[in-house]
C-alpha cells in the first residue's frame, strides 16, 4: 500500500507555544488529505479536509484560527496547533487518498504541559 | 444519517477461534467499506476492503462479509493469533468523500 509519513511520532510542548505537525505522502500525490484526532480508547474525529492549494475545510465545532491547515504540495501538508493548551494534548493522524483509498501516518502523539 | 455502527466495543477470544466483529450503516450511497487495524501508539493501517458489488471478500487471514440489503458488514479473522490483538475499526465512504469510522473493537486474543 501507499506510505503516508508523520512528523514527529511525539512532542511535548509547553502551553502557549505552537506545534507543527508535518503530513508527507512519500510514494504517491494526495490532492486531499484529512486531519485527525484521537482521545484514548475512542474511534477518530475528523478536525478538518485539507485541499492542495485552497483554504481547508473544517468540521464543525473544531477552530480554524487553533488548527491551522496548510497543504502547500500534493505531497505534504501541515497541521499547527497554535497558542497550546493542555487540553489540545492528544494523538493527531493524518490520511491521504490514493484511488478510493485511504492511507495513515502513524500519528502525533502532542502533550502540552 | 452518516453513523456507522460497530460491534462488539470489545471482544476476548482464544487463540485460533475466530472473532467477528459487525458493522452497520444507514446511507445507502456508501460504496467503500473498509477495515483498518491500529496498534496503540500507532495509526490505523488498512486491512481489507469491500465494495456493495460483491458478498465476501477474503486477503489471507481476514474475510469481509456483506449484507447489502441489511446494510451491514462484518469482518471475521481466520486463526486468530496474539498478534491480532489490536482495536479494529470499520469505515464506510462515498466517492472521495470523508470516511465515516465506527466506534472501534478492542480485541484480545489469548494463547
Amino acid at each position: 500500500g501507499a506510505v503516508v509519513s508523520q512528523h514527529p511520532s511525539w512532542v511535548i510542548c509547553k502551553s502557549g507555544t505552537s506545534v507543527k505537525i508535518e503530513c508527507r505522502s512519500l510514494d504517491f500525490q494526495a490532492t486531499t488529505m484529512f486531519w485527525y484526532r484521537q482521545f484514548p480508547k475512542q474511534s477518530l474525529m475528523l478536525m478538518a479536509t485539507s485541499n492542495e492549494g485552497s483554504k481547508a475545510t473544517y468540521e464543525q465545532g473544531v477552530e480554524k484560527d487553533k488548527f491551522l491547515i496548510n497543504h502547500a504540495s500534493l505531497t505534504l501538508s501541515t497541521l499547527t496547533v497554535t497558542s497550546a493548551h493542555p487540553e489540545d494534548s492528544s494523538f493527531y493522524i493524518c490520511s491521504g487518498s490514493l484511488n478510493t483509498e485511504a492511507f495513515f501516518g502513524q500519528g502525533t502523539r502532542l502533550t502540552v504541559v | 444519517q452518516q453513523q456507522v455502527k460497530q460491534s462488539p466495543q470489545s471482544l476476548i477470544v482464544q487463540k485460533g477461534g475466530i472473532p467477528i466483529i459487525n458493522c452497520a450503516y444507514e446511507n445507502t450511497a456508501f460504496d467503500y467499506f473498509p477495515w483498518y487495524q491500529q496498534f496503540p501508539g500507532k495509526g490505523p493501517a488498512l486491512l481489507i476492503a469491500i465494495r456493495p458489488d460483491v458478498s465476501e471478500k477474503k486477503e489471507g487471514r481476514f474475510t469481509i462479509s456483506f449484507n447489502k440489503s441489511a446494510k451491514q458488514f462484518s469482518l471475521h479473522i481466520m486463526d486468530s493469533q496474539p498478534g491480532d490483538s489490536a482495536t479494529y475499526f470499520c469505515a464506510a465512504r462515498f466517492g472521495n468523500e470523508k470516511l465515516t469510522f465506527g466506534t472501534g473493537t478492542r480485541l484480545t486474543i489469548i494463547p
